[in-house]
């Protein structure tokens, strides 16, 4: 079956940078997502890789190794807002269908001042 | 930007009785929406695909008959949990996937409803 590992929970400072590693087990491969969640909230999507490299939005870079069946979220010049979990995702079974996806267990981000 | 709706944000519900959450994207048509479920300070489970005019697929493990989805237009799906008991307490959060082309677009993610049964 597939599956997902992250760790449960990282800390930082204000201002410092973050990385969530992400490696994934699955039976086909349509790329990796990560999502953020704030307590109580919606999770809303935050990048997308389906080839292998770095792909930038704004402060947030994520970062994919097919080969390694790995991937990261880099968090950088972090503030109090970006406390939350933070989950990457891969599509179930064999589909590429964006809908149906396997969330890892979440990484919760804990930001100090 | 793409807006899908939950309703009700939050719902307490006796033992034995159903309850119906309805989800909406409000700016864009969607044939296919989604069911997840979390329990507390875990992560989001695939319960099933809500398909507009044909009917629901189901998670492995997940019992159709309890959970009932029915999706009536291209922007409302429904779930209702019937005969609700405690152990069904959980956040249910609906996604929605734009319909048209880009396959890989992102999910967006309505507000989630939580459920408490007592």
């Amino acid at each position: 079956g597939q599956s997902l590992e992250q760790p449960s929970e990282v800390t930082a400072v204000e201002g410092a940078i973050v990385q969530i590693n992400c490696t994934y087990q699955t039976s086909g491969f349509y790329g990796l997502s990560w999502y953020q969640q704030h307590d109580g909230g919606a999770p809303t999507f935050l990048s997308y890789n389906a080839l292998d490299g770095l792909e930038e939005t704004g402060r947030f870079s994520s970062f994919l190794s097919r080969s390694d069946s790995y991937g990261y979220l880099l968090l950088q010049e972090l503030q109090m807002k970006d406390s939350a979990s933070y989950f990457c995702a891969v599509p179930k079974g064999t589909t590429d269908s964006w809908g149906k996806l396997q969330f890892g267990a979440g990484t919760q981000v804990v930001v100090t001042p | 930007g793409a807006v899908v709706s939950q309703h009700p944000s939050w719902v307490i519900c006796k033992s034995g009785t159903s309850v119906k959450i309805e989800c909406r994207s409000l700016d864009f048509q969607a044939t296919t929406m989604f069911w997840y479920r979390q329990f507390p300070k875990q992560s989001l489970m695939l319960m099933a695909t809500s398909n507009e005019g044909s009917k629901a697929t189901y998670e492995q493990g997940v019992e159709k008959d309890k959970f009932l989805i029915n999706h009536a237009s291209l922007t409302l799906s429904t779930l209702t949990v019937t005969s609700a008991h405690p152990e069904d307490s959980s956040f249910y959060i609906c996604s929605a996937k734009r319909d048209g082309p880009g396959g890989n677009s992102p999910l967006h993610f309505g507000n989630g409803t939580r459920l408490t049964v007592t």
